[in-house]
């Protein structure tokens, strides 16, 4: 069954600094994909960086980039200049290759920026 | 942009009540997604639908029912309800299953 791992239940990071929050993944299918979410306290998931299995290069968006190891499966989200409005809860997800792709979520990591 | 639409964005109800939740995806997003997150947990998979059929069905209580309509909007319907029911409740759309799904604002069911 595929399973996705974040053994981060909390960080803090100071303002402007970067920090990388942990995801690892499990499955045994070649083709998947893997999402970054956010959710702030008022409570909307927010959809911030993607990468396709296939994909050669780390998906970059703005200040989220992703550092997809694949051999090592696992798909790290860094945050670079950390902004105060960064403090959420951060979703790694894995799209399941099944009749609907669902999305497999791990137990998420709380961010904290210090100002 | 047009995002996901949810409604009702609160409700609380009396146990044993019946309620339903409505979504609107994005325009021409034929794919509906249901989540289900529990107060401190991860959101956890209901129910999807593709194209007006359901394509999968994951941890749904036999209680809830969901159905596209043909306007692609869906309704999540829940009866019987229980304390352990009171939940954010997410729908996202996706534009087709391969793409990222789009997550509605959520409605925050309280059961009382």
């Amino acid at each position: 069954a595929q399973k996705i791992t974040q053994t981060q239940p909390g960080m803090f990071v100071q303002e402007k600094e970067a920090v990388t929050l942990d995801c690892t993944y499990d499955t045994s299918d070649q083709s998947y994909g893997l999402f970054w979410y956010k959710q702030p306290s008022s409570g909307e998931m927010i959809f911030l960086i993607y990468q396709g299995s296939y994909d050669e290069q780390n998906a970059t968006e703005g200040r989220y980039s992703l550092n997809f190891q694949k051999a090592r499966k696992s798909a790290n989200l860094v945050i670079s200049a950390s902004q105060l409005g960064d403090s959420a809860m951060y979703f790694c997800a894995m799209r399941e290759m099944d009749s609907s792709y669902k999305l497999i979520f791990g137990s998420g990591t709380r961010l904290l920026v210090r100002p | 942009a047009a995002g996901v639409i949810q409604s009702p964005r609160h409700l609380i109800k009396e146990k044993r009540e019946t309620a339903t939740l409505k979504c609107y995806p994005i325009p021409r997003h034929d794919t509906v997604y249901w989540y289900q997150q529990g107060p401190g947990q991860d959101p956890q998979f209901l129910i999807s639908f593709y194209e007006k059929m359901q394509s999968d069905k994951g941890s749904i209580p036999d209680r809830f029912s969901a159905q596209q309509f043909s306007d692609y909007h869906s309704e999540l319907n829940m009866s019987s309800l229980e304390l352990g029911d009171s939940a954010l409740y997410f729908c996202a759309s996706s534009p087709d299953s391969y793409n990222e799904q789009f997550f509605g604002p959520g409605t925050r069911l309280t059961v009382l």
